[in-house]
């Protein structure tokens, strides 16, 4: 079965530096990626995905993420943060199968202090 | 496009009662996800349709857990006899069918059940 790890639960950062969110998957013959952003007491926004092609993907807000099959991972990244970035992050696998449910991560809580 | 509507968005209830949620996904979205999440972890996968069938439910759902989708457009999920344990959000995600390989779900606002 298909799960994802999010290795860090917090990540705190100053406004306007640089942050990774590491996310890493269990391996299988195809993959689909999904980063989603949950602000507190609401739903979950599509940040990115990844289904085919290029392995660097660009989201919403100035998010990107790489694609490293060889090292399973998925990781998120944005060259400056603001306050406005912080929420919960979470990183999702599909297998692509006839359901499509999204396995998610248990989440990383980005707090961008000022 | 409206997005997905979830209600109510909150609902406290005591334990032992009945209660109902109602998701409204994007028209002409032909599938609809149910997911729950507890604090501090990731949604976790309930069930599935695609449009009124029930193509797939997770262990997590127990028999007092029941879910419908009549015509194909909205959605209710029903506890029965709610225990404390069932507290969480419980989200809702729509997707349309298309040509690819996967599809992208739209998530609702969720509706937050506490049980007393």
């Amino acid at each position: 079965a298909q799960s994802v790890t999010q290795l860090d639960s917090q990540v705190p950062v100053f406004e306007e530096a640089p942050v990774e969110l590491r996310c890493n998957y269990s391996s299988s013959v195809s993959v689909y990626l999904f980063w989603y952003v949950q602000y507190p007491n609401q739903g979950l926004q599509l940040l990115l995905k990844y289904l085919s092609g290029s392995t660097l993907v660009k989201g919403i807000n100035g998010f990107e993420a790489e694609f490293n099959k060889s090292q399973t991972s998925f990781h998120l990244r944005k060259p400056s943060v603001h306050i406005s970035d912080t929420a919960e992050y979470f990183c999702a696998v599909s297998d692509g199968g006839s359901q499509g449910n999204l396995i998610f991560g248990k989440g990383t809580k980005l707090s961008v202090k000022p | 496009d409206t997005g997905v509507s979830q209600n109510p968005r909150h609902k406290i209830t005591k334990r032992g009662q009945n209660v109902t949620f109602r998701c409204d996904p994007i028209s002409e979205h032909n599938r609809l996800y149910w997911y729950r999440q507890t604090l501090g972890q990731g949604p976790e996968f309930l069930t599935y349709f695609q449009n009124e069938a029930q193509l797939e439910k997770s262990r997590l759902l127990s028999d007092r857990f029941s879910a419908e989708r009549p015509k194909g457009s909205f959605s209710t999920l029903e506890i029965q006899r709610t225990e404390q344990g069932d507290s969480a959000m419980y989200l809702c995600a729509s997707s349309s069918l298309g040509g690819g390989a996967v599809d992208t779900q739209y998530f609702g606002p969720g509706t937050r059940l506490t049980v007393l």
